[in-house]
């Protein structure tokens, strides 16, 4: 069972434009969330996260939103680089928990 | 953001040895480590969760004898591969936790790539 589901496995977005990649979730025991991107051959680096308590998180040219209500959110990238191609996972924690439960991963390309 | 190292990044061992990975804390303290595996094109799949002091709790599938895992100290967690097969090639990453609960971040070791021959 996929508590955590990104249905998209991959995205092409031109340089300068949005990037908007999405998660769903079925749990709804998770209260916070969180952002990973993660290049071949390397591990995960984190890069947002997100409570339960909010809808809206931003950092940057990174900006998480979360709608409770229908368990998702999604990762707003903009303006999209070159270097953002990389693989992003979402992941999802609880108190009662303590791993995190993470998503397939969205494959993002940013071209030229 | 914090530092996680492993060791060694990559390896290339003959059937039927051992294969020690460590995973450190740099500049935090982590009482739980995480090991993942990641197949090629794949997600992370959680094999394990380390616990300092404690036995390490293994997901369903994964073989505790196979996986042996140590948590020596607060900053580091070694993952041993015991009598590697072709099978077990994959690439291992590591991760620390810090913080609790909503302010809970994993922070990703580099990985490890295992070739068995």
């Amino acid at each position: 069972d996929q508590q955590v589901k990104q249905n998209s496995p991959s995205l092409s977005v031109q340089e300068g434009r949005i990037s908007i990649l999405n998660c769903d979730y079925t749990n709804s025991m998770f209260d916070y969330f969180l952002w990973y991107k993660k290049y071949p051959a390397e591990g995960p680096t984190f890069l947002i996260s997100i409570s339960s308590i909010k809808d809206k998180n931003e950092d940057g040219r990174f900006t998480v939103f979360l709608n409770k209500s229908a368990k998702h959110l999604s990762l707003h990238i903009v303006p999209s680089q070159p270097g953002d191609s990389a693989v992003y996972f979402c992941a999802a924690g609880g108190d009662n928990t303590d791993k995190l439960i993470f998503g397939t991963g969205t494959r993002l390309q940013v071209f030229p | 953001g914090a530092v996680v190292s492993q060791h060694p990044s990559r390896v290339i061992c003959k059937s039927g040895t051992s294969v020690k990975i460590e995973c450190r804390s740099l500049d935090f303290q982590a009482t739980t480590m995480f090991w993942y595996r990641q197949f090629p094109k794949q997600s992370l799949m959680l094999m394990a969760t380390s616990n300092e002091g404690s036995k390490a709790t293994y997901e369903q599938g994964v073989e505790k004898d196979k996986f042996l895992i140590n948590h020596a100290s607060l900053t580091l967690s070694t993952l041993t591969v015991t009598s590697a097969h072709p099978e077990d090639s994959s690439f291992y990453i590591c991760s620390a936790r810090q913080g609790q609960g909503a302010q809970e971040t994993q922070y990703f070791g580099p990985g490890t790539r295992l070739l068995v021959l």
